[in-house]
Formats: structure tokens, C-alpha cells, sequence
């Protein structure tokens, strides 16, 4: 079974501070996702990376995958309320359908 | 396009009752899968199906059974439902296989009592 774990769990900081969370494995992964989810809705997609090394940005956001294809992290510059929420990783096996094995997630709370 | 749809949203059984989750979708997408996210946890798969008529299941398929007659439905049934059941169960779909993004529906929140 391919473990994702997620650091902080928790993380509760200033509006306008700078924070980074982390996803890591032993596993290798053919790609990775990170998820935003609101209380009471579903997981929403915010990237996919796929090559080793690769980064990406999203407007104050900014993802990275490890060299070796185990590990992420996401990157929030200047924090703001509407950034609060559940962050998810999740990676890609490669099995034939490659499901998703997600990690426990970070609860960002971005106070104003 | 309506997405990802589930129903009911909240529902409350008792102890060995039965229930079908509902979850349809109109993107024609071949992928759908079953996920039950747990307080603090992330979400783990319990079904998935790559296409009408085909089923398999994920990490934690004991207690639930899926069936695909159609692109558009995946149902999920639970014959005797126990307290171990407790969750929110998403159910999600995408065009190709998990390297593609997956459309995640609004939940059903299961207590069992």
C-alpha cells in the first residue's frame, strides 16, 4: 500500500504570512494532484504535476515535485482568508486505472 | 452541466439496515469512483469502474458493493450497515485514469446508529 503523508495537519496563521506544506512517501508516483476542499463540498483540483523537479504556479501558489517523484510541497505567499480550507495531496499509481491514494491532509485556517 | 450529483445528502440507519447511495454524472466521463473520508483522514477508495459493466475494487471494499449499468450511475450499496460505516462518502469521476483530474460530487454524510 503507497502511504501519502501530510505536514502540519493542522496550521492556523496571520492573513498576509507565508507558509509551505509538505507530502511525502517512500513510494514513487507517476504524478501527483493537490485537492482544496471546503467544509461540506467535494475536493476540488488545483494542480497536477507530473515530472520529476517540476514546478507550477497558480497565482500565490506555488507546487513542487520532488526529484525522485516522492515527495510535494505547496507554497502560499502572502496568505489570504479565502485561502482557508483542507488541502489534499494525492498521487498516481500505475496500476492500469492508476487510482489515487490520498494523503490525510492539511486544515489551513487563514485568520483576517 | 450538472457535474457530479449524489443523493441523499444526509441520511441516518440503523444497525444492519440496508441503503443504495446514489451518485450520477453527466460528462460522459468512463472513470467513476466511491470514496469515504473519515474525521481528520484523507479519502480512501472503496469501488472504482473504468466503463459501464466493469468494477473492481479499491482499499477498503468490505462492507459495500457497485454496480455499472450505465455510464452516467454509479450506485453504492450498503447490505448491513455498522457503526464502522460512519463517514461522508464522495463519489467522483474522471475522463481517464487517476492521472486526470477527478470531478468530485457534494457528499453523503452516513451516520449509523
Amino acid at each position: 500500500t503507497q502511504l501519502l503523508e501530510q505536514s502540519p495537519q493542522f496550521l492556523s496563521i496571520q492573513e498576509g504570512e507565508n507558509l509551505t506544506v509538505y507530502c511525502n512517501s517512500s513510494s514513487v508516483f507517476s504524478s501527483l494532484q493537490w485537492y482544496r476542499q471546503e467544509p461540506g463540498e467535494g475536493p476540488v483540483l488545483l494542480v497536477t504535476v507530473v515530472t520529476g523537479g517540476e514546478v507550477k504556479k497558480l497565482k500565490r501558489l506555488t507546487f513542487q515535485f520532488g526529484d525522485a517523484r516522492k515527495d510535494s510541497s505547496l507554497h502560499i505567499t502572502a496568505a489570504q482568508p479565502g485561502d482557508t480550507g483542507l488541502y489534499l495531496c494525492a498521487g498516481s499509481n500505475s496500476g492500469s486505472a492508476r487510482q489515487l491514494t490520498f494523503g490525510s491532509g492539511t486544515q489551513l485556517t487563514v485568520l483576517p | 452541466n450538472a457535474g457530479v450529483t449524489q443523493t441523499p445528502k444526509f441520511r441516518i440507519l440503523k444497525i444492519g439496515q440496508s441503503m443504495t447511495l446514489q451518485c450520477a454524472q453527466d460528462m460522459n466521463h468512463n472513470y467513476m469512483y466511491w470514496y469515504r473520508q473519515d474525521p481528520g483522514m484523507g479519502l480512501k477508495l472503496i469501488y472504482y469502474s473504468v466503463g459501464a459493466g466493469i468494477t473492481d475494487k479499491g482499499e477498503v471494499p468490505n462492507g459495500y458493493n457497485v454496480s455499472r449499468s450505465t455510464t452516467e450511475d454509479f450506485p453504492l450499496r450498503l447490505e448491513l450497515a455498522a457503526p464502522s460505516q460512519t463517514s461522508v462518502y464522495f463519489c467522483a469521476s474522471s475522463y481517464r485514469d487517476g492521472t486526470y483530474e477527478q470531478y468530485f460530487g457534494p457528499g453523503t454524510r452516513l451516520t449509523v446508529t
